[in-house]
């Protein structure tokens, strides 16, 4: 069965420091992964996709096959980046929309 | 982008009751759409895949009886959790996929409480 872990619950960083959250996965065969965004009192949604290959709001990750990793980055933070973060891998094909979600990070940027 | 709305955001019921929450798509059509669980502190669970018109397909561990689902429509999911107990309290999200790339979007949830 597939697996998404995000080793961190926490993370915070200062205003304009660089930021990574990361997120590895298991699964034998070749998953989609994405990235949500949960800002405070607001519904997941969708940051970035790994087959779009796009920069969303300064974020950019990228797949990694080797090290089964597919981190989020950014390299200046903004306040308005604080949020929940989740990495979520789907199986695809007729599983697609199906997501096995990582635990979540909670990414606080300071002023 | 496609809009998923849920209702009700919040519940609050005896143990021993039914609660039924539904999950609809508000602009676009949804032939498949998708039920979660989050407790506190932890991450989603899919519980379910909801297909409009036929039965829905339970992730292992899921009680199809304790979770029943229905797809009546093309924009309507609804989940009832029947004979509900304290531990069935968590949040329950729905997600549909919609516009043109297939992007899931979710709903806003919702926080069910059982006394």
């Amino acid at each position: 069965a597939q697996r998404v872990t995000q080793p961190e619950k926490l993370l915070s960083v200062f205003k304009g420091a660089p930021v990574e959250l990361k997120c590895n996965y298991s699964y034998s065969g070749s998953p989609e992964l994405f990235w949500y965004v949960q800002y405070s009192r607001q519904r997941l949604q969708l940051l970035l996709r790994h087959i779009s290959r796009e920069s969303i709001k300064g974020f950019t990750a990228d797949l990694n096959k080797g090290e089964t990793s597919f981190h989020l980055k950014k390299p200046f933070a903004q306040e308005e980046d604080s949020a929940m973060y989740y990495c979520a891998l789907s199986t695809g094909g007729t599983s697609y929309g199906k997501l096995t979600f990582g635990q979540g990070t909670i990414l606080t940027v300071h002023p | 982008g496609a809009v998923v709305s849920q209702h009700p955001s919040r519940v609050i019921c005896k143990s021993g009751t039914s609660v039924k929450i539904e999950c609809r798509s508000l602009d676009f059509q949804a032939t498949t759409m998708f039920w979660y669980r989050q407790f506190p502190k932890q991450s989603l669970m899919l519980m379910a895949t909801s297909n409009e018109g036929s039965k829905a397909t339970y992730e292992q561990g899921v009680e199809k009886d304790k979770f029943l689902i229905n797809h009546a429509s093309l924009t309507l999911s609804t989940l009832t959790v029947t004979s509900a107990h304290p531990e069935d309290s968590s949040f329950y999200i729905c997600s549909a996929r919609g516009g043109n790339t297939g992007e899931l979007f979710f709903g806003e949830g919702s926080r069910l409480t059982v006394l």
